[in-house]
């Protein structure tokens, strides 16, 4: 069965730290991995895929299949990323949802 | 173009009623997905509608259950509530890809708040 897991519920830091946001994943097939982001009063949206390899606001993602694992890291936390992150893993025609994790950043 | 539009955007129903909600996805697109957000159980897949028809369904009692119309536009409908039910309905639509099958992004609406008494 496909699972996400997102063992923090809440990661706190301060501005100019590194964040590391943990993603584990459970899927059989070739995952599609996805971060989504919902700041405060505003509507998930999506933060990067794993497939774009892109740097979105600074955060990047690798899918480490061996270790089936897609962890969103940012070098130097800034107090405007703080919001709710969820991982997401796409298969069978539905997107599964990690619990997700608030990250909440310190000036 | 417009994003995904959700009515309404606020619902109080009582135990026992049934409940219509409805979801306008971005113009183009032509899949609707359906999740239910709780603070318990997070965000959980419901179903997926794709040209009319329902595509994926998720582990929900049969109360809930939804269509699509040939404008695109989807409701899902949850009969008999519970205290349960209470909570943000999102729906999301994503552009069509290769053969109505793609993995592409999914665009969220803002969702609506169910409180169920």
């Amino acid at each position: 069965a496909q699972r996400v897991t997102q063992p923090e519920k809440l990661l706190s830091v301060f501005k100019g730290a590194p964040v590391e946001l943990k993603c584990n994943y459970s899927y059989s097939g070739s995952p599609e991995l996805f971060w989504y982001v919902q700041y405060s009063r505003q509507r998930l949206q999506l933060l990067l895929r794993h497939i774009s390899r892109e740097s979105i606001k600074g955060f990047t993602a690798d899918l480490n299949k061996g270790e089936t694992s897609f962890h969103l890291k940012k070098p130097f936390a800034q107090e405007e990323d703080s919001a709710m992150y969820y991982c997401a893993l796409y298969g069978y025609n539905k997107l599964i949802f990690g619990a997700g994790t608030r990250l909440a950043v310190h000036p | 173009k417009a994003g995904v539009t959700q009515t309404p955007r606020y619902l109080i129903k009582t135990r026992g009623q049934q409940v219509t909600l409805s979801c306008s996805p971005i113009s183009g697109h032509r899949s609707v997905s359906w999740y239910q957000q709780t603070p318990g159980q997070g965000l959980q897949f419901l179903f997926e509608y794709f040209s009319e028809t329902q595509r994926n369904k998720g582990n929900f009692p049969g109360r809930f259950s939804g269509r699509q119309f040939s404008n695109s536009r989807s409701e899902m409908n949850v009969s008999t509530l519970e205290l349960g039910d209470s909570a943000l309905y999102l729906c999301a639509s994503r552009p069509p890809g290769l053969a109505g099958l793609s993995t592409d992004t999914q665009y969220f609406g803002p969702g609506t708040r169910l409180t169920v008494l």
